[in-house]
């Protein structure tokens, strides 16, 4: 089974403090992608990368950078962690496109304080 | 903006009933439309995809059907169980594989 590992389950942080997020899958899939998760607003995209050193803005990408060195890693930066950006953070990946869905991780529960 | 809306938030069936939800979307050029299942302190975990050559997809007790020209698809679970409860997501993307846009969930309680 694909295996999509997310670094911390819980993480908490100091407002202003940088942050990051790492995820890593195993099966050799080419697109990754950073959601977040709040109640009532469902899941949003803040960055995408379909090959290494390819990042794409998502829907909310204010705030956050990417970095993508090597093709099983995936990492989300807060480059100044706010407290709006407390959420529960998914990270995904798909093996190339046309064919197959997402493998999700189970999540990084972030809470800035 | 590309929008997935999805309904209803809440949905409580019993065992044995028939659960929808429903999606509707804007974009003309989404292609792939799965739907995703997520139990509390889990990922989403993909439960079934159609795209819009067909009108219905069936896997087992879990039905997608698929309006074109309304741009509405939505989900049926036949014969709901407690083990169906969980939180639903509807998507659209222009590829499988490609970003996708959700909906904003559908939590599903199923009593026994």
């Amino acid at each position: 089974d694909v295996k999509v590992t997310q670094s911390s389950r819980y993480l908490v942080k100091r407002t202003g403090e940088k942050v990051f997020l790492e995820c890593v899958q195993d099966m050799d899939h080419e697109n990754m992608f950073w959601y977040r998760q709040d109640p009532g607003l469902g899941l949003r995209l803040i960055y995408f990368s379909y090959d290494v050193k390819m990042k794409e803005k998502g829907d909310i990408p204010e705030g956050y950078s990417v970095s993508r060195e090597k093709k099983e890693r995936f990492s989300l930066i807060l480059e100044s962690a706010s407290t709006n950006q407390t959420s529960m953070y998914l990270c995904a990946s798909a093996k190339g496109t046309g064919v197959y869905g997402y493998t999700f991780g189970s999540g990084t529960r972030l809470t800035v304080v | 903006q590309q929008q997935v809306k999805q309904s209803p938030q809440s949905l409580i069936v019993q065992k044995g009933g028939i659960s929808i939800i429903n999606c509707a979307y804007e974009n003309t050029a989404f292609d792939y439309f799965p739907w995703y299942q997520q139990f509390p302190g889990k990922g989403p975990a993909l439960l079934i995809a159609i795209r819009p050559d067909v009108s219905e997809k069936k896997e087992g007790r879990f039905t997608i059907s698929f309006n074109k020209s309304a741009k509405q698809f939505s989900l049926h679970i036949m014969d709901s169980q407690p083990g169906d409860s969980a939180t639903y997501f509807c998507a659209a993307s222009i590829q499988a594989g490609t970003a996708l846009i959700f909906g904003k969930g559908t939590t599903l309680s199923v009593s026994s």
